[in-house]
Formats: structure tokens, sequence, C-alpha cells
């Protein structure tokens, strides 16, 4: 089912370091992944996507990996930065179900 | 890309009244969207997905008569709180469905509602 009201786990790295936020996904049919990047007061933000039929996808120093034996995303973010701070979702589509992971908060230390 | 816009983007209402929260697709049709409700330091929870030109589907434990969803044209969907209280105060989101390599859903900017 959809998120439930859970607190949100942190992860806290160095400015200019790499982050790797983890996401376990729940149904082996899922076809379609996405992560979303949520700022404090403000509505998720598309970041990068995947199809299931694709291990791994770049973009401008966000990495996504997929690996479905696991049922397992990953978003990595290169040499990150302030402005990365921000709670990142996980979501997987399956047919007509769009369903997000509990998300977790990055914290960039200076 | 695909633009979905909030309006009010922030409220403050006294306790009793009813608040009207507009979300509309800018750039895109939009059949199906989607509401949302954030507690502070959480996930987001879906309270209602709205069909246009059809009644929206509400979420266990989501009373439909005290969020009222209207979805009356393929870019307006619009969320009234009726009757508020105080634990009515959240953040609100909505967000449009979009057809890619899959399904995926574009947010609108959030609505904060403090009930008084």
């Amino acid at each position: 089912g959809e998120s439930v009201g859970l607190h949100l786990p942190t992860l806290s790295v160095q400015e200019g370091d790499n982050s790797i936020i983890n996401c376990a996904y729940s149904n082996s049919a899922s076809d379609y992944f996405i992560w979303y990047k949520q700022e404090s007061g403000k509505g998720p933000q598309f970041i990068i996507d995947i199809r299931s039929n694709m291990d791994k996808r770049q973009g401008q120093r966000v990495t996504v990996l997929l690996n479905k034996t696991v049922k397992h995303l990953s978003l990595q973010i290169a040499a990150t930065q302030p402005g990365d701070s921000a709670v990142y979702f996980c979501a997987e589509n399956y047919g007509q179900n769009f369903v997000f992971g509990p998300g977790t908060r990055l914290s960039v230390l200076p | 890309g695909a633009v979905v816009s909030q309006h009010p983007s922030w409220v403050i209402c006294k306790s009793g009244t009813s608040v009207k929260i507009e979300c509309r697709s800018l750039d895109f049709q939009a059949t199906t969207m989607f509401w949302y409700r954030q507690f502070p330091k959480q996930s987001l929870m879906l309270m209602a997905t709205s069909n246009e030109g059809s009644k929206a589907t509400y979420e266990q434990g989501v009373e439909k008569d005290k969020f009222l969803i209207n979805h009356a044209s393929l870019t307006l969907s619009t969320l009234t709180v009726t009757s508020a209280h105080p634990e009515d105060s959240s953040f609100y989101i909505c967000s449009a469905r979009a057809w890619g390599w899959g399904i995926s859903q574009y947010f609108g900017p959030g609505t904060r509602l403090t009930v008084t």
C-alpha cells in the first residue's frame, strides 16, 4: 500500500563526499521506478527514473541502480552539496499502482 | 516539463470554517490527480485519488465528507477541508499523473494549512 506516517531515517554525509540512498521496493512486478527529492516546505521533485529492463541510469551528478534480484533501488549523488539536503523518496510503478517508499532524509555536513 | 501548481501555498483558518485548495496541471492534461497530506518529518500519506468526471476514491480512514474532492476538468482538482479542526493542520500536496516510460507523478508545491 501507500507510505504510512513513519519517522524518516537520516543519512549524514560530508560536503563533497558521495551519498548513497537505498530503497527496498515491494513488488517484483514493478517495471518503472522514480526517485523524488523533497525540500522542506515544498512538494516532491522528480530527479531520475529507470525502467526494469535497465540496471543503471545516470543523470547529472546522480545515478540510479536497480537490482531486481533483491528488489533494491539506490540513488547515488556525486560530490554532495549543501543544496542536496532534503528528503528522498523512491517510488515504484506496477500497472496502475504507484507506491512510495518511506523516504530518507539526507543531511549534508559542512 | 510537467508543471503542477497549487493555490494557496499557505492558509490560516479558524476552527469550524472550510478551506478550498486548488491543484492545476499547467502544461498537460491529467485525468488522474492525487491528494496527499504530510505531517512534519513524515512521509507522504495518500488521501484520495481524483479522477476527472467521476467521484474520488478515498483511502481507508479518510473521511470523504470532511475532505471533499472535485475534479471538474482535465487540469483542475480541488480539495475542500470542511469544518476544519486544529488536527487538520498539515501540509497538503497534490500530484498529477503523467505517462512516460511508465506512470509518473508530478507534484505541486504543497499547501500549508493551519487551523487555529
